[in-house]
């Protein structure tokens, strides 16, 4: 399946804490994409990170990828209450016309 | 920053009556897609067009959808004859490549209520 499989389903910390995400997959890929989706608003393109990369940074962003593992990790630094949403992440194997998106991470920052 | 638009962004319509969604996808894009969520579920894929045809589509996306690029610049998702399971957030993409690494940016959706 092309699906990426979020972890953990829900994740709740305090305003200023970092907070990790991780995003299993089980098919080759040529690239990983992570996306923001306030409730009821669209998807956001946070950041890809191709195959042959391992680690990505954008902003208070850093993404890194495990080909071996077949897994990814999201880590938002200085959490802000805006970031309350939840985030997805998108593997694009080969040949893909579609990405295939899971139940995602609810992220919570307290105030 | 170039963005994809949807109009409009709620369509309330009729049970059995025809819709079209429109899309204006980032202008030099050359993939293009429709998806769709249901209030609590999952984004899921409806179809993916490129070079002037479908190059997929799921199983949702069944005789009564259809999508069209009229013009150089917009990208439409019909339902010919809605249906009350058909209310959901459409979501219009756009990338500019596939397998080079081309990100998918979405738009905001459209929300359709089928009563």
């Amino acid at each position: 399946s092309q699906q990426g499989e979020e972890d953990p389903q829900a994740l709740s910390i305090q305003e200023g804490e970092n907070a990790t995400m991780n995003c299993s997959y089980k098919t080759s890929i040529n690239n990983l994409q992570w996306y923001r989706q306030n409730s009821g608003r669209g998807l956001v393109h946070l950041i890809l990170i191709r195959s042959n990369e391992r680690e990505k940074h954008s902003g208070r962003l850093r993404v890194t990828l495990d080909t071996s593992k077949k897994s990814s990790s999201l880590l938002i630094t200085a959490s802000r209450a805006a970031d309350t949403a939840s985030y997805f992440c998108a593997p694009d194997p080969p040949g893909a016309q579609k990405l295939v998106f899971g139940q995602g991470t609810r992220l919570t920052i307290n105030p | 920053e170039p963005e994809v638009t949807q109009t409009p962004s709620h369509q309330v319509t009729q049970m059995g009556q025809e819709v079209i969604l429109r899309c204006v996808p980032i202008s030099n894009h050359l993939y293009f897609y429709w998806y769709r969520q249901i209030l609590g579920q999952k984004v899921e894929f409806l179809v993916s067009f490129y070079n002037n045809e479908i190059s997929e589509k799921s199983e949702i996306f069944d005789d009564q959808f259809s999508v069209e690029r009229p013009d150089g610049s917009n990208f439409t998702l019909k339902i010919r004859s809605t249906k009350l399971e058909d209310s959901a957030m459409y979501f219009c993409a756009s990338s500019e490549a596939r397998d080079s690494g081309g990100s998918e940016f979405f738009g905001p959706g459209t929300r359709l209520t089928v009563l």
